[in-house]
């Protein structure tokens, strides 16, 4: 079965620091993976994604992502975090083998970003 | 605004009404996706519809589900015998092209309260 693991619940970073937030995934053959982020009263922004290729992936905002095969995981990272980025964000993955167009989701972690 | 909108942005119903949303995907989409989510989860996938036909269905998606895409355009989901565990955010989203790799674009959600 596909299930994608965001082992912390909330991460606390100072504006100016490097952030990461974490997932894993796990799925019978190839993934695809998806970083989304949810503000307040608003639907999910797609931020970025992983098919194929490159394991460093960069999206919208400066934020990127790091594809890892061996550790099945795919880490939401910012070189320097700022106050605006505090979010709600979730992974998702969908596997390649399925023929369905479903995202399976973490459960979310909550960024907070102090001044 | 060319994004994905849903209505109504809020709904509060008694225990065993029924409700309805409506889902308006962006235009040019041909791929519709119904999903909910409840307060500490990541969203969850109920249905999905390519142009007017139903593809998949979640076992979220009791009997007293049903969702419709009549003209391929705007989706509805319909919930009868509305009960207090179906309060949840539910969640629109859409996405364009033959790739399961593409991108889901979601809407603000509607918000329902079961009293």
């Amino acid at each position: 079965a596909q299930s994608v693991a965001q082992p912390e619940d909330q991460v606390n970073v100072a504006e100016g620091n490097p952030l990461t937030v974490k997932c894993t995934y796990s799925v019978s053959g190839n993934p695809y993976l998806f970083w989304y982020v949810q503000y307040p009263n608003r639907g999910l922004q797609f931020l970025l994604k992983y098919i194929t290729g490159d394991n460093l992936v960069k999206g919208s905002y400066g934020f990127e992502a790091e594809f890892n095969k061996s550790q099945t995981s795919f880490h939401l990272k910012k070189p320097s975090a700022l106050v605006s980025d505090s979010a709600l964000y979730f992974c998702a993955v969908r596997d390649q083998r399925h023929s369905s167009y479903k995202l399976i989701f973490g459960s979310g972690t909550r960024l907070l970003v102090r001044p | 605004d060319t994004g994905v909108s849903q209505d109504p942005r809020h709904k509060i119903t008694k225990r065993g009404q029924n409700v309805t949303f409506r889902c308006d995907p962006i235009s040019e989409h041909n791929r519709l996706y119904w999903y909910r989510q409840t307060l500490g989860q990541g969203p969850e996938f109920l249905t999905y519809f390519q142009n007017e036909a139903q593809l998949e269905k979640s076992r979220l998606l009791s009997d007293r589900f049903s969702a419709e895409r009549p003209k391929g355009s705007f989706s509805t989901l319909e919930i009868q015998r509305t009960e207090q565990g179906d309060s949840a955010m539910y969640l629109c989203a859409s996405s364009s092209g033959q790739g399961y790799h593409n991108e889901q674009f979601f809407g603000p959600g509607t918000r329902l309260t079961v009293l």
